[in-house]
């Protein structure tokens, strides 16, 4: 069936780094994705979005990579700091009025 | 701009009673508002797609009459949980998009912690 599923759960990175979430998505159909950000016990915040006709884009100090050959898009964050500490939610549409959130990746930045 | 208010935040409640979440647009007409629900360490299960002076469109499974929404304004859209069960205990979101932003980006409330005793 569609999906958008992503590949690690967790993500560890030490404060300072580069940090890369991946989010894989099996419609292809799909020409619109956005990244949000999920802190504990809060909803989910936009971060940044794209759509099918680019392969990426920059936003402040995160990117967003689009990959349709592979089905795959990813969101880099540079120089990790802790208040990136969250799960990250990849979510595609596909001309309608609804999103599909993977299934999150969380984020953990230690010093 | 975009905000997205979700009221309370949290409630404890008997079971066997109903319980009222508010979601509202403060700084923009929503065009449509959509109501999650989201099991701990999981991702957001879609409910319900609601416009305003309409029906709801509940997704496969989710059960209408459980769940009420009413979207009686371009602000304003209201989740019943009615005769709650513990069962029912989850975090429930609400979010708003409307057609003079970017089209498909969902704006997100902070979320209502239910609690059924």
């Amino acid at each position: 069936g569609e999906s958008v599923g992503l590949h690690l759960p967790t993500l560890s990175v030490q404060e300072g780094d580069n940090s890369i979430i991946n989010c894989a998505y099996s419609n292809s159909a799909s020409d619109y994705f956005i990244w949000y950000k999920q802190e504990s016990g809060k909803g989910p915040q936009f971060i940044i979005d794209i759509r099918s006709n680019m392969d990426k884009r920059q936003g402040q100090r995160v990117t967003v990579l689009l990959n349709k050959t592979v089905k795959h898009l990813s969101l880099q964050i540079a120089a990790t700091q802790p208040g990136d500490s969250a799960v990250y939610f990849c979510a595609e549409n596909m001309d309608t009025d609804k999103l599909i959130f993977g299934t999150g990746t969380r984020l953990q930045v230690f010093p | 701009g975009a905000v997205v208010s979700q009221h309370p935040s949290r409630v404890i409640c008997k079971s066997g009673t109903s319980v009222k979440i508010e979601c509202r647009s403060l700084d923009f007409q929503a065009t449509t508002m959509f109501w999650y629900r989201q099991f701990p360490k999981k991702s957001l299960m879609l409910m319900a797609t609601s416009n305003e002076g309409s029906k709801a469109t509940y997704e496969q499974g989710v059960e209408k009459d459980k769940f009420l929404i009413n979207h009686a304004s371009l602000t304003l859209s209201t989740l019943t949980v009615t005769s709650a069960h513990p069962e029912d205990s989850s975090f429930y979101i609400c979010s708003a998009r409307t057609d003079r932003l970017a089209k498909n980006i969902q704006y997100f409330g902070a979320g209502t912690r239910l609690s059924v005793l």
